[in-house]
């Protein structure tokens, strides 16, 4: 079963509004780690925000904020204001609790963003 | 800061040649990893390190092997490169637990 799952390979949404990107998660684990990275056609893989599984207050940083539902295991990534500049993609990370001293970053497929003016 | 760097960028192989890529890290991270980006598969984890003498695989190990002698340096060696290793390689770096990857700009790897 896959780890982290992102249902939209591709979604459109014109410049100034928000979107909303859709990532659920699968773990067993009580401490966990979600973060969202942006992706743009230079190929860096940039972090935009991270959430902690105890952390309360949904993550937040500028216009990127996560939408945190601990109970559906779902940590979607809202957008808001959309500018040209963020048509990337987006990638979502779950990052498990430490196991034997070891620990792993899984990436869901990504979901490809595109800004129209 | 330099942060992660990588080299080559792009490198062309012919199928059974070897090779290295180098990962270079200069933020005194403990924690470094090599992942692989193919199209529609996000990235997948090869190896990862916690520590300098550490190593341990992910999810798709075979074919490449790692070392980790020093913390700022984690090269991934190719013994006998496949078509199947074409790819874009991506090493990243964390401190602690719950920070943030760190990546390099990425490896362009074909094998012909």
């Amino acid at each position: 079963a896959q780890k982290i799952t992102q249902t939209q390979p591709g979604m459109f949404v014109q410049e100034k509004e928000a979107v909303t990107l859709d990532c659920t998660y699968d773990t067993s684990d009580q401490s966990y780690g979600l973060f969202w990275y942006k992706q743009p056609s230079s190929g860096e893989m940039i972090f935009l925000i991270y959430q902690g599984s105890y952390d309360e207050q949904n993550a937040t940083e500028g216009r990127y904020s996560l939408n945190f539902q601990k109970a559906r295991k779902s940590a979607n990534l809202v957008i808001s204001a959309s500018q040209l500049g963020d048509s990337a993609m987006y990638f979502c990370a779950m990052r498990e609790g430490r196991k034997g001293g070891s620990e792993k970053l899984v990436f869901g497929k990504g979901t490809k963003l595109t800004v129209n003016p | 800061n330099a942060g992660v760097t990588q080299t080559p960028k792009f490198q062309v192989l012919k199928t059974g040649q070897s090779m290295t890529l180098q990962c270079a890290q200069d933020m005194n991270h403990e924690y470094m990893s090599w992942y692989r980006q193919d199209p529609g598969m996000g990235l997948r984890l090869i190896h990862y390190s916690v520590g300098a003498g550490i190593t341990d695989q992910g999810e798709v190990p075979n074919g490449y092997n790692v070392s980790r002698s020093t913390t700022e340096d984690f090269p991934l060696r190719l013994l006998s490169a496949a078509p199947s290793q074409t790819s874009v390689y991506f090493c990243a770096s964390r401190q602690g637990l719950t920070g943030e990857l760190f990546f390099g700009e990425g490896s362009r790897l074909t094998v012909l």
